[in-house]
């Protein structure tokens, strides 16, 4: 079965430092794997995601991700944080049935 | 990208009735569309997954008698709360998968925000 783990449910920063979220998965066999944005009370925007093409994903908003298949991981990386970036992210990975499973959501935190 | 609204954005109702929510794909035909729930501070979780023209299929816990869904046309699902209750109170958010995009593409609605009094 397909699962993802977010190892930080908050992450804070300064406005103009990278931003680092990370995200595990287990697969068991080449997953697609997605990062969403949520800001409150919105619905989920797509970031970005990887679908057994290149490993380094660029997405929007100036947001990447790197599939490691040694690691398991798919962390999302910024280079420099904004204000506007203060919002909750998810990684997700999709099912042999298209279904998402949903990590359980890292908060990032700007700090001006 | 492609757009997907859901209506009502909020909703406020007495327990005991009916609620239901709808979601549009407005500019892509979605064959299949998802309905998550999202309690608060709370990763999404899958309730159903809506086909055109059959009948949806429920996860695991989640009550098929409580949580009617229609899809049908390609273009519209509806999710109805029957004799809802405070413990329904939450976050619906639906998802429409446009295949022309890929299989793997989910574009998601602004949700629903649910408040069962």
């Amino acid at each position: 079965a397909q699962s993802v783990t977010q190892l930080d449910s908050h992450v804070s920063v300064s406005e103009g430092t990278p931003v680092l979220l990370r995200c595990n998965y287990s697969s068991s066999y080449s997953p697609s794997l997605f990062w969403y944005v949520q800001h409150p009370n919105k619905g989920l925007q797509l970031l970005l995601k990887y679908t057994s093409a290149a490993t380094l994903v660029k997405g929007i908003n100036g947001f990447e991700a790197e599939f490691k298949k040694s690691e398991t991981s798919f962390h999302l990386t910024k280079p420099s944080a904004h204000m506007s970036d203060a919002a909750e992210y998810f990684c997700a990975v999709m099912d042999s049935s298209y279904k998402l499973i949903f990590g359980s959501g890292t908060r990032l935190l700007v700090r001006p | 990208g492609a757009v997907v609204s859901q209506h009502p954005s909020r909703v406020i109702c007495k327990s005991g009735t009916s609620v239901k929510i709808e979601c549009r794909s407005l500019d892509f035909q979605a064959t299949t569309m998802f309905w998550y729930r999202q309690f608060p501070k709370q990763s999404l979780m899958l309730m159903a997954t809506s086909n055109e023209g059959s009948k949806a299929t429920y996860e695991q816990g989640v009550e098929k008698d409580k949580f009617l869904i229609n899809h049908a046309s390609l273009t519209l699902s509806t999710l109805t709360v029957t004799s809802a209750h405070p413990e329904d109170s939450s976050f619906y958010i639906c998802s429409a998968r446009a295949p022309t995009s890929g299989a793997e593409t989910q574009y998601f609605g602004p949700g629903t925000r649910l408040l069962v009094l």
